[in-house]
């Protein structure tokens, strides 16, 4: 595709509810990664994955956080149980290589979570 | 734990202008910086990358350099216009690990 595509664009649940963020790389992007950026931050990672295998998700601040990219194209990050602290702006990003010193990871326009 | 350090939050400066904005890390061992931009409500476009073993970077009226053994980095604006109104961000590839750790970004201001 022309860029990173991420759906929806904005999602206001209510606090307990579950949300699915949804991000479409890249073609033929290899890697793929999540990021938090609360108001007035720079963004925090949260999880990557090379193709289908997650190899990172230390920065996955709890348990209720899961994410999944089943067929290592499209990926999917769930949040359950929503809080409050929650509410950010979530960040997909792909690049095409694997983490070399060249290669530039190019962002989706984010998913704007507010928990009421 | 790397920790990245932008100066100054906020920045406002005539049209015209020569500008930089400066950005610091507190572990040298990087694989790469990137300066990205973005605009309220957008994501994030990269504007260089510059790898731990270069110096500096250009792209048109953008400069940036590397002090590896320093951590910093700077990204100087030539001749400022209206349209680079937004948010800088800088961000460092750690190495060992897939991932970028960001600065909290400058909001910059160029005004007509």
């Amino acid at each position: 595709g022309a860029g990173v595509s991420q759906s929806p664009r904005y999602k206001v649940a209510k606090r307990g509810q579950d949300v699915a963020l949804r991000c479409d790389p890249i073609s033929g992007h290899v890697s793929l990664f999540w990021y938090q950026q609360a108001l007035g931050q720079g963004p925090e990672f949260l999880t990557y994955f090379q193709n289908e295998a997650q190899l990172d998700k230390s920065g996955l601040p709890s348990d209720r956080f899961f994410a999944e990219r089943p067929e290592g194209s499209v990926s999917t990050l769930k949040i359950q149980r929503t809080q409050q602290e929650d509410s950010a702006v979530y960040l997909c990003a792909s690049s095409l290589m694997l983490g070399l010193s060249t290669d530039t990871q190019y962002f989706g326009p984010g998913t704007r979570l507010t928990v009421l | 734990k790397q920790e990245v350090t932008q100066i100054p939050a906020a920045l406002s400066v005539p049209e015209g202008e020569n500008l930089v904005l400066n950005c610091s890390f507190t572990d040298s061992a990087i694989y790469n910086l990137q300066w990205f931009r973005q605009d309220p409500g957008k994501g994030l476009t990269s504007l260089l990358l510059i790898q731990s073993s270069q110096r500096e970077q250009t792209s048109g009226r953008l400069n940036a350099s590397l002090d590896k053994s320093s951590g910093r980095s700077t990204l100087y604006i030539a001749a400022s216009q209206p349209g680079d109104s937004a948010t800088y961000l800088c961000a460092v590839g750690v190495q060992g690990a897939q991932k970028l750790v960001f600065g909290q970004g400058t909001r910059l201001t160029i005004n007509p």
